[in-house]
């Protein structure tokens, strides 16, 4: 079956970089374009952007340009997410998403939270 | 970029009884590509409805999924323990995707 197992929660300090990675199992793993999505504290799912796994494409949305950087292992069929320059606004769970289409998301990872504080 | 809202924000039912679930768009949702997402305390979340009425695979029969343009609706029709969660809907269209704040049913 369809897996999306994600790293465990980290704790950063402001300025500082977080990778979250993502680990697939269960389906053909550059087929499907892989997005990720957080939510902060008392906030609403937040788009971040997403990685096409087959040629490494990526598109990222316009807040986080610059400051985001998805990659792929195609080898160990895992999926990063790069943010920097953390500030405390950037403490939420991230989820990892398989795109079944657009951005319909049909497998989730568990979240990962990031708290971010000095 | 569409804005979603949900209500209520807090549900509060019994096992057994029915769940309506509204989520209601700013603008007119795109060949109505909104889906709805159930989140269990501790786990991933789950898609639950797709293209507004589609059920996604092994979703049981009780959930179903209405609406267009603006208006949308998830029905559970008797409230099973597990179901109670958070629910989100999201618009999914071509060029741009949003999610509503959630609805969190609790049991009563």
């Amino acid at each position: 079956q369809v897996q999306l197992v994600q790293s465990g929660a980290e704790v950063k300090k402001p300025g500082a970089s977080v990778k979250v990675s993502c680990k697939t199992s269960g389906y053909t793993f550059s087929t499907y374009n892989m997005h990720w999505v957080r939510q902060a504290p008392g906030q609403g799912l937040e788009w971040m952007g997403m990685i096409n796994p087959s040629g490494a494409g990526t598109t990222y949305a316009q807040k986080f340009q610059g400051r985001v950087t998805m990659t792929r292992d195609t080898s160990t069929s895992t999926v990063y997410m790069d943010l920097s320059s953390l500030i405390s606004e950037d403490t939420a769970v991230y989820y990892c998403a398989r795109g079944l289409w657009t951005w319909l998301l049909d497998y989730w990872g568990q979240g990962t939270l990031v708290t971010v504080s000095s | 970029e569409i804005v979603l809202t949900q209500s209520p924000g807090t549900l509060s039912l019994s096992p057994g009884e029915r769940a309506t679930l509204s989520c209601r768009a700013s603008q007119s949702v795109t060949s109505n590509y909104l889906a709805w997402y159930q989140r269990r305390p501790g786990q991933a979340p789950r898609l639950l409805i797709y293209g507004a009425s589609t059920r996604a695979t092994g979703i049981p029969d009780r959930f179903s999924g209405s609406g267009s343009g603006t208006d949308f609706t998830l029905t559970i029709s008797r409230l099973e323990p597990e179901d109670f969660a958070v629910y989100f809907c999201q618009q999914y269209g071509r060029s741009a995707s949003s999610f509503g704040q959630g609805t969190n049913l609790e049991i009563k």
